[in-house]
């Protein structure tokens, strides 16, 4: 059961532009996690989203958690190539464990 | 800081035969995880342990099956292993209160 839908699955833009991936559900989170997967290697985390509307900044990526806790955002201004990667969503659904999206493709390029 | 580390880094296996991957973390995370990530599939969990001593069950666990004998290791067994479990597998630990997970660099695992 895929509890949360990535959208659009593969994004490819020119360096300097900005961009908007998201990540949707018809569940509710406590909390909801982004991460940053680049080839041959683990996922990353970026940032957690707790309070309904919240907006968390980090450098040039703006992530916000929908007020009913059950979708994401996150905005790249002004990409870089080094924002390439594969962005993955996760939603905690209790008993520290987290269900996770498929990811958005994201290719910036130079 | 090594963080986390699994092993091997890749491995071709024959189908039928018995595996172990090996995860190890040194941050004292109570929560441990394996998932396997297949492309158009994602992540999927297969077995969890909230802590030393507990394990449950994922999405997938049909096949695995995994110990927590210690905090520090997590170890996943593949009893008899079959070509659709091809697939790289990835360790994760996690600080259960805050519950941001920590990922090892994975395995590759094939299945011939």
């Amino acid at each position: 059961t895929q509890l949360l839908e990535q959208s659009p699955q593969f994004l490819s833009i020119q360096e300097g532009e900005n961009l908007t991936v998201y990540c949707n559900s018809s569940s509710v989170f406590s909390s909801l996690q982004w991460y940053r997967q680049e080839p041959g290697e683990g996922p990353v985390l970026l940032v957690t989203v707790v309070t309904g509307g919240e907006v968390k900044k980090l450098k040039r990526l703006t992530f916000q958690f929908g007020d009913a806790r059950k979708d994401s955002s996150l905005h790249i201004t002004a990409a870089q190539p080094g924002d390439t990667g594969l962005y993955l969503c996760a939603g905690d659904y209790g008993n520290n464990r987290l269900a996770f999206g498929k990811g958005n493709q994201v290719v910036v390029i130079p | 800081i090594a963080g986390i580390t699994q092993a091997p880094t890749s491995q071709i296996l024959a189908a039928g035969r018995r595996m172990t991957l090996r995860c190890t973390q040194d941050m004292r995370h109570n929560a441990m995880y394996w998932y396997r990530q297949d492309l158009g599939l994602g992540l999927r969990l297969i077995h969890y342990s909230n802590t030393a001593g507990t394990t449950g069950k994922g999405e997938v666990p049909d096949g695995y099956s995994v110990s927590r004998a210690n905090t520090d290791d997590f170890p996943l067994t593949l009893a008899s292993a079959v070509p659709s479990q091809t697939s790289v597998y990835f360790c994760a630990s996690s600080d259960s209160v805050r519950g941001e997970q920590f990922f090892g660099p994975g395995t590759r695992l094939t299945v011939l």
